[in-house]
């Protein structure tokens, strides 16, 4: 079955870290790019992070409200999207969703498959 | 970054009515739009892209139109499981954004 299946989140205190996983399965992993997005409660939905398919070098890409504080990182041998969440604020209290890019190795910013999403709250 | 701005923001119909959903890009983005539906508690699913290309698993009761900066979705006859909310997003420039979404519920 093609599917993706977060994991990871929790309530964690301001400033602190969070590291969220997606596994995929069912699909040539390598060969796609993969995003991040999130949605914050009762809100809409905002693009995190990318990253490109093996082919194309594994190049990152993040919004302007997470740079410097998110890392977007895959491991193809276990199939396996990462989220490094440091220096996190109660802004970004959100469901993370992983999403697959519909095309291979290049990005078209399209999102053909998701994940069910992992709750991050970030609290005191 | 290119904004994106539905309209309606909800509206409500009826089973068996013809609903059409509006987004307007900031810029032209030429045909890169796509439409996701996403029904509560769950993650989005796409529906169209490409303005107008539909997903396998969508029905010929959606549609997709426009370029540049004004597209629409309409759904032909609304089935009890299109009651949803919709989101379109401009995959023409970095970073992706989406509308702010339409909810559509039932009359």
């Amino acid at each position: 079955e093609v599917q993706l299946l977060e994991s990871g989140g929790g309530l964690v205190q301001p400033g602190g870290s969070l590291r969220l996983s997606c596994a995929a399965s069912g699909f040539t992993f390598s060969s796609y790019a993969m995003s991040w997005v999130r949605q914050a409660p009762g809100k809409g939905l905002e693009w995190v992070s990318a990253i490109s398919g093996s082919d194309s070098g594994g190049s990152t890409f993040y919004a302007d409200s997470v740079k410097g504080r998110f890392t977007i990182s895959r491991d193809n041998s276990k199939n396996t999207l990462y989220l490094q969440m440091n220096s996190l604020r109660a802004e970004d209290t959100a469901v993370y969703y992983c999403a697959k890019d519909r095309g291979t190795t290049l990005f078209y910013w399209y999102f053909d498959l998701w994940g069910r999403g992992t709750l991050v709250t970030v609290s005191s | 970054d290119i904004q994106m701005t539905q309209s309606p923001s909800s509206v409500s119909a009826s089973v068996g009515d013809r609903v059409t959903i509006t987004c307007r890009a900031s810029q032209g983005i030429s045909s890169w739009l796509a439409w996701y539906q996403q029904k509560p508690g769950k993650a989005p699913k796409l529906l169209i892209y490409a303005a107008s290309s539909l997903q396998s698993w969508v029905p010929s009761r959606f549609s997709g139109s426009g370029s540049g900066t004004d597209f629409t979705l309409t759904i032909s006859s609304l089935q009890p499981e299109d009651f949803a909310t919709y989101y379109c997003q401009q995959a023409n420039s970095f970073p992706p954004t989406f509308g702010q979404g339409t909810k559509l519920e039932i009359k």
